[in-house]
């Protein structure tokens, strides 16, 4: 079945700490790619998107992501976290054939101590 | 971009009794999406809610639990019908906002809780 692969889980880290989590994705063809953040309490916000062009996709708050087609992969990197990072972040895959529906992740829950 | 208000934001039912869930979107969107994120879960698509015709449900989920409306292009409704303690989820909507950019703006959410 085509589905969207987040490795981590949990993921702890101190502030000042580089931070990447990867993506995996099954489909096959073209594809939409998103991250998203879920911050204690609120609701979901795009940290960014990658629909075609270059790679190297930089989001907001510091966030980049990188897709690499070869390895259905969109790993998303912020160089140094802060303590406000702390939050659940999803990989959410748009197959252009699927009629605009997102198929998320499961999801990594950050917590960056201070 | 879009700014979806969905309400109540969480409310606590009893088993048996249905909840209806309401999302505007302060701009005209072609399409909506109703998502339920179970406890520690991620979230699982329920259904596209398509204006002027009937919304199309994912595996695992029918119209006679979930009745969604969409009477126009800024408002939609989900109805979690019969509920039983497992109904108890957050659920979401979410609009795929084209003038936006192309991505997807989501409700804050409702939390229910079935007692």
């Amino acid at each position: 079945a085509q589905s969207v692969s987040q490795h981590n889980h949990h993921v702890i880290l101190s502030e000042a700490a580089s931070l990447e989590l990867g993506c995996n994705y099954s489909y096959g063809g073209t594809v939409n790619l998103f991250w998203y953040v879920q911050y204690p309490g609120q609701h979901l916000q795009l940290l960014l998107k990658y629909f075609s062009g270059d790679p190297l996709v930089k989001g907001i708050k510091g966030f980049e992501a990188e897709f690499i087609k070869s390895k259905f992969s969109f790993n998303l990197r912020k160089p140094s976290v802060q303590w406000s990072d702390t939050a659940e972040y999803f990989c959410a895959v748009m197959p252009k054939a699927a009629g605009n529906k997102l198929t998320f992740g499961g999801g990594t829950r950050v917590l960056v101590k201070p | 971009s879009a700014v979806i208000s969905q309400k109540p934001s969480r409310d606590i039912c009893q088993r048996g009794t249905s909840l209806t869930i309401q999302c505007q979107v302060d701009s005209q969107v072609t399409m909506m999406f109703w998502y339920r994120q179970q406890p520690g879960q991620s979230l699982t698509l329920i259904a596209t809610a398509n204006q002027g015709s009937e919304a199309t449900y994912e595996s695992g989920f029918v119209i006679d639990k979930f009745p969604i409306s969409r009477p126009n292009l800024t408002f939609s409704t989900l109805t979690v019908s019969n509920m039983s303690p497992e109904d108890s989820s957050i659920y979401l909507c979410s609009a795929y906002d084209r003038q936006g950019g192309g991505g997807y703006t989501f409700g804050s959410g409702t939390r229910l809780t079935v007692v």
